[in-house]
């Protein structure tokens, strides 16, 4: 299967600062990126959704001037948390599908995961 | 009401017990349906698609029943490694999830002792 990573994989922060997850897809092409959140003891909720080269779509009740999608290319995606509060603690997950090798990946393929604590 | 529903659990088994997940879904125009399994603070990773015609996979046999909106999980034969939070996920998207966003349930909690 493919490859995603996400960087860092663990944050710790004070509130007020900025905090930028970056997320890669290794092997192939990711034309759609993913992003999630999973606070503690609860499922995975999708943030938005991001195409290459174009504006995320997020999900209602996500602020996007405060998570900022960045996926300029095909590899990589980029989630920045913006003036981060101890509310926004919790576990950024990415997820990616798209092409490469010659073969479609019509699953999505998750990263990691950065675990973000918001002192 | 939550578009996935899951029993939460947790379900403690021994070894080699049998188990069995329930899921309902409220959306009717969902067309793609998975198992994922989640290990403690990991990502979730696929463990199985879902068709109408039920499917196998080595211990694990998922089925799908969309006039009741309903999926299910069996495991056989529990080992240890099997320990995980279980995770119904469910798209609207046809053929794959790229086409769709994935909705998943609050998982089940599976933890299997000697």
């Amino acid at each position: 299967g493919a490859v995603v990573s996400q960087h860092p994989s663990w944050v710790i922060c004070k509130s007020g600062t900025s905090v930028k997850i970056e997320c890669r897809s290794l092997d192939f092409q990711a034309t759609t990126m993913f992003w999630y959140r999973q606070f503690p003891k609860q499922s995975l909720m999708l943030m938005a959704t991001s195409n290459e080269g174009s504006k995320a779509t997020y999900e209602q009740g996500v602020e996007k001037d405060k998570f900022l999608i960045n996926h300029a290319s095909l590899t990589l995606s980029t989630l920045t948390v913006t003036s981060a509060h101890p509310e926004d603690s919790s576990f950024y997950i990415c997820s990616a599908s798209g092409q490469g090798g010659g073969r479609y990946y019509n699953e999505q393929f998750f990263g990691p995961g950065t675990r973000l604590t918001v002192l | 009401r939550k578009e996935v529903e899951q029993d939460p659990g947790p379900f403690n088994v021994p070894e080699g017990a049998t188990v069995a997940f329930n899921c309902t879904y409220s959306n009717s125009a969902s067309q793609s349906f998975f198992w994922y399994r989640q290990d403690c603070r990991k990502e979730p990773k696929l463990l199985m698609s879902v068709y109408s015609s039920g499917n196998e996979d080595g211990r694990f046999t998922a089925q799908l029943n969309r006039a009741s909106q309903y999926i299910s999980l069996l495991i056989r034969d529990s080992k240890l490694s099997d320990s995980a939070t279980y995770l119904c996920v469910v798209s609207r998207g046809a053929g794959g999830t790229s086409y769709g966003k994935l909705t998943f349930g609050q998982g089940t909690i599976l933890t299997v002792h000697p």
